[in-house]
């Protein structure tokens, strides 16, 4: 069964590094999502994409964070100068067109010094 | 404001016992409600969603609109379902998924 791909699985940076988390979602998905779960606290979105352009995105996924669709297969999270709030598990999916149902990562473990 | 309302961090029960992990929302327009498990180790997944109406792995959940409520209940817990309980809460008009705090189910043998 196909599955969404994160790498990698953990990094750590020092504050104010550029990140970038790379996703691959299934094949055939044309939407594709990004959330967060800082230690202790709920799944956040950050933000939804498709078609080539962000659709949806939350009031975290300010002007430090950007989002890509590079080539036909990965999608890219970069976070432009990392905070050490933005340590967290940050977790890809992506859906097919016309299905609500979400499909996700493992998710990629940041940790920010 | 949309809101998704899980009561209980953790949730104990032996095997064999029914289980009922609450969630109780806030949304002014027609919600679609799901349920997502994370097992030990492993991605979350989609566990059940209240459209499809269906059981799975024992497991069911009826949306009640007057309560705003979407419990999750199985009557025999197995020691197979300790897990991370997570309701979302996503709507027409977006694709987002609003994610409650969680309920770590532990079942004891």
């Amino acid at each position: 069964e196909p599955e969404v791909t994160q790498t990698p699985s953990h990094q750590v940076t020092q504050m104010g590094q550029e990140v970038i988390l790379r996703c691959v979602p299934i094949s055939n998905h044309l939407y594709f999502y990004w959330y967060r779960q800082i230690l202790g606290q709920k799944v956040e979105f950050l933000v939804s994409f498709y078609n080539n352009e962000i659709s949806e995105k939350s009031e975290i996924f300010d002007d430090q964070f950007s989002v890509e669709r590079p080539d036909g297969s990965n999608f890219t999270l970069k976070i432009r100068s990392t905070k050490l709030e933005d340590s967290a598990m940050y977790f890809c999916a992506s859906s097919a067109l016309g299905s609500e149902t979400q499909y996700f990562g493992p998710g990629t473990r940041l940790l920010v010094l | 404001a949309q809101r998704v309302t899980q009561p209980e961090k953790l949730l104990s029960v032996f095997k064999g016992a029914p289980v009922e992990l609450k969630c109780n929302y806030s949304y002014s327009g027609s919600p679609e409600l799901f349920w997502y498990v994370q097992y030990s180790r492993q991605r979350l997944q989609l566990l059940l969603r209240h459209i499809s109406r269906e059981s799975i792995k024992g497991f069911t959940a009826d949306l009640n609109k007057g309560e705003t409520s979407f419990h999750l209940k199985k009557p025999f817990a197995q020691e197979e379902d300790s897990a991370m309980y997570y309701c979302a809460l996503s709507s027409y008009n977006t694709d987002k998924l609003i994610f409650g705090t969680g309920t770590r189910l532990q079942v004891f043998p």
